[in-house]
């Protein structure tokens, strides 16, 4: 595609709920990330796919929170047990392997736990 | 543990001036210096980057100042217009191994060009 696609861009839920964001990144960029941004708040570092390789799941805040990719493309965002400090607005990016610092981000999916 | 610290946290700057906003950083492994620009409702957009080997990169009405020996490094955007009103955030990012080069972010800064 044009761009990095995430879906919902908005998406309320109950405390307790479970939730799932998707990211469908660019055609061809192997390496994605997952940050997310509160309020007031720089971006904060999730998880890191790139290809078949382990992913880097140092930034999880809890173990609420996983992250899959299929087929070295689409990667969904888990949040179980979501509790209202998980508001935020959840980014994802994606890159081509031989780019060092080409990241281009998606829009987002704004998280509200009510 | 806050890696880059970005200030200030907000500016409003009348149309034609200049906006300086400042970023510090601790870790010497930062090996690379990205500006993103972000509209309400849109992710962030890279603006401008410099390695840490050159002390001014310019682009447009934009130029990034690095100081290695403090470890700041500061945006600058010249004869500033209503368009250039968003949040912009510094960053820094270290290599972890593989194609991981991951970007740490400064907080943030909301400039507000009035017309």
């Amino acid at each position: 595609g044009a761009g990095v696609s995430q879906s919902p861009s908005n998406k309320v839920t109950e405390k307790g709920k479970d939730v799932e964001l998707r990211c469908d990144p660019i055609s061809g960029h192997t390496a994605l990330y997952w940050y997310r941004q509160s309020l007031g708040q720089g971006l904060e570092f999730l998880i890191y796919f790139q290809g078949n390789s382990a992913p880097d799941k140092s930034g999880l805040p809890s173990d609420r929170f996983s992250a899959e990719r299929t087929g070295g493309s689409v990667s969904t965002l888990t949040i179980q047990r979501t509790q209202q400090e998980d508001s935020a607005v959840y980014l994802c990016a994606s890159k081509p392997r031989d780019s060092k610092y080409g990241y281009t981000f998606g829009s987002g999916t704004r998280l509200t736990v009510v | 543990q806050q890696q880059v610290k970005q200030s200030p946290q907000s500016l409003i700057v009348q149309k034609g001036g200049i906006s300086i906003i400042n970023c510090a950083y601790e870790n010497t492994a930062f090996d690379y210096f990205p500006w993103y620009q972000q509209f309400p409702g849109k992710g962030p957009a890279l603006l401008i980057a410099i390695r840490p080997d050159v002390s001014e990169k310019k682009e447009g009405r934009f130029t990034i100042s690095f100081n290695k020996s403090a470890k700041q490094f500061s945006l600058h955007i010249m004869d500033s217009q209503p368009g250039d009103s968003a949040t912009y955030f510094c960053a820094a990012s270290t290599y972890s191994g593989g194609s991981n080069y991951k970007l740490t972010f400064g907080k943030g800064t909301l400039l507000t060009v009035n017309p």
